[in-house]
């Protein structure tokens, strides 16, 4: 079964380092998404990206993170200058493709712990 | 602002003691209501999507209904592997893609 593949599953970094969480999405595909999680709390929408460009974001998606897709496979999040709040699960998820209309299918998640 | 309430916040059931989870919401343009299976550490897996009040779906154990305000989560004679949390959420259609916006969830424990 085709399944959205995030990488990597884990990621420690310093407060102000730059962080890039990558996802392969499912192949027939055509819209994407992150969203995170923060420890004990809801699953928050980051963003959602198609035909190459943001089509909407959430509050929290600041200047600090971009998204990018830079090959026909890949979906990137890239945080700039990482803060200790941004510590969290982030979930890749993508839809639009022959199965039932709007369903999004997340990956495993990349935990991000800033120190 | 779209909100999404699930309850009750933990449920214990003994095993084969079926019950009910509930998730209320308001939101404007509602495209769909989605259930979601969580492992601890893992991403959602999908269950459910509810278009239409009245819709009903059943998978296994689980059967999921829609009304106008709410939908429910049924469970049926649970089983130990059905311990987790279920999260549900409403899709909007923003006009270029679907948002998804998730309750905090309904943490199952089926104990033997």
């Amino acid at each position: 079964e085709p399944e959205v593949t995030q990488t990597p599953s884990h990621q420690v970094t310093q407060m102000g380092q730059e962080v890039i969480l990558r996802c392969v999405p499912i192949s027939n595909h055509l819209y994407f998404y992150w969203y995170r999680q923060i420890l004990g709390q809801k699953v928050e929408f980051l963003v959602s990206f198609y035909n190459n460009e943001i089509s909407e974001k959430s509050e929290i998606f600041d200047d600090q993170f971009s998204v990018e897709r830079p090959d026909g496979s890949n979906f990137t999040l890239k945080i700039r200058s990482t803060k200790l709040e941004d510590s969290a699960m982030y979930f890749c998820a993508s839809s639009g493709g022959t199965g039932v209309p709007g369903e999004l299918f997340f990956g495993e998640g990349s935990r991000l712990t800033v120190l | 602002e779209d909100q999404v309430t699930q309850s009750p916040e933990a449920l214990r059931l003994q095993e084969g003691e079926s019950s009910s989870l509930n998730c209320s919401y308001t939101v404007s343009g509602l495209r769909g209501l989605f259930w979601y299976r969580q492992d601890p550490g893992k991403g959602p897996e999908f269950l459910f999507t509810l278009y239409s009040a009245g819709e009903e779906k059943e998978k296994e154990r689980l059967k999921a209904t829609l009304t106008k305000k709410e939908s429910f989560l049924h469970i049926t004679a649970p089983k130990p592997e059905d311990s987790a949390t279920y999260l549900c959420a409403v899709q909007v259609w923003t006009g270029t893609a679907s948002k998804l916006t998730f309750g905090t969830g309904t943490r199952l424990q089926v104990t033997l």
